[in-house]
């Protein structure tokens, strides 16, 4: 166990909708990353917050938003969903914004029909 | 943008044999990551690295940055550490995209007792 919690595990929705994924760090963990991992691309990031501050941006859509709440943790908002987001997502937090190890979370398995 | 590579893609192997996975890269990087991925999907992170040899319990992690070059390493294999083995690096410089993690595609490690 990681002590990163992300709800909800498993999620199934239809192409248009909006969905809402949620990370609590570990405890004392000021860093949260989102990482997309699907059949076709494999692992990539999309976004990095530190202590409620958006620190880096990688391949995040622009249907894709985020945020890092006051309580440090963070949701990962997805809008106008496509078949192609079909995938797992998981956010993995550090105790900084640089080189610390990341700690995941188990994920949560977005199913868009 | 860095380019990861790992080899090999495929790996079985019997019970007892010395495992190595390689990880190459094509730019300089800040640290590298060993992760391990079971097939219910989780994430583990095995090692961080800058520089030298990291060693926990039977695994051991070496990377040489001069040619851009990691190795893990299985002591004693077992059917246990059958999972798909991902090396991730981060950039050297900071800001923008670089603060996320860059992934290999994996190695799919199976060991057979």
């Amino acid at each position: 166990d990681s002590g990163v919690t992300q709800t909800p595990k498993h999620l199934i929705t239809a192409t248009g909708q909006r969905v809402t994924l949620r990370c609590s760090p570990r405890s004392g963990d000021l860093s949260v990353y989102w990482y997309q991992q699907s059949l076709d691309q494999g692992l990539q990031f999309l976004i990095h917050y530190y202590n409620g501050e958006e620190r880096a941006k990688g391949n995040i859509l622009e249907r894709f938003s985020a945020q890092q709440f006051p309580d440090l943790h963070s949701e990962l908002n997805l809008s106008s969903l496509e078949l192609g987001d079909s995938a797992l997502y998981f956010c993995a937090s550090s105790s900084g914004p640089l080189n610390e190890a990341q700690y995941f979370g188990p994920g949560t398995r977005l199913l868009v029909l | 943008k860095n380019e990861v590579e790992q080899s090999p893609q495929n790996l079985t192997a019997q019970e007892g044999e010395f495992i190595t996975i390689n990880c190459s890269y094509s730019v300089g990087i800040s640290a590298l990551h060993w992760l391990q991925q079971h097939p219910g999907g989780g994430i583990v992170s095995l090692f961080m690295l800058s520089s030298g040899k990291k060693k926990h319990g039977r695994l051991i992690a070496t990377i040489n940055i001069q040619e851009k070059h990691s190795s893990l390493h299985i002591t004693a294999s077992h059917p246990r550490d059958s999972a798909v083995y991902i090396c991730a690096v981060r950039s050297g410089y900071s800001g923008g995209g670089a603060d996320g993690l860059t992934f290999g595609k994996g190695t799919h490690l199976i060991i057979q007792p």
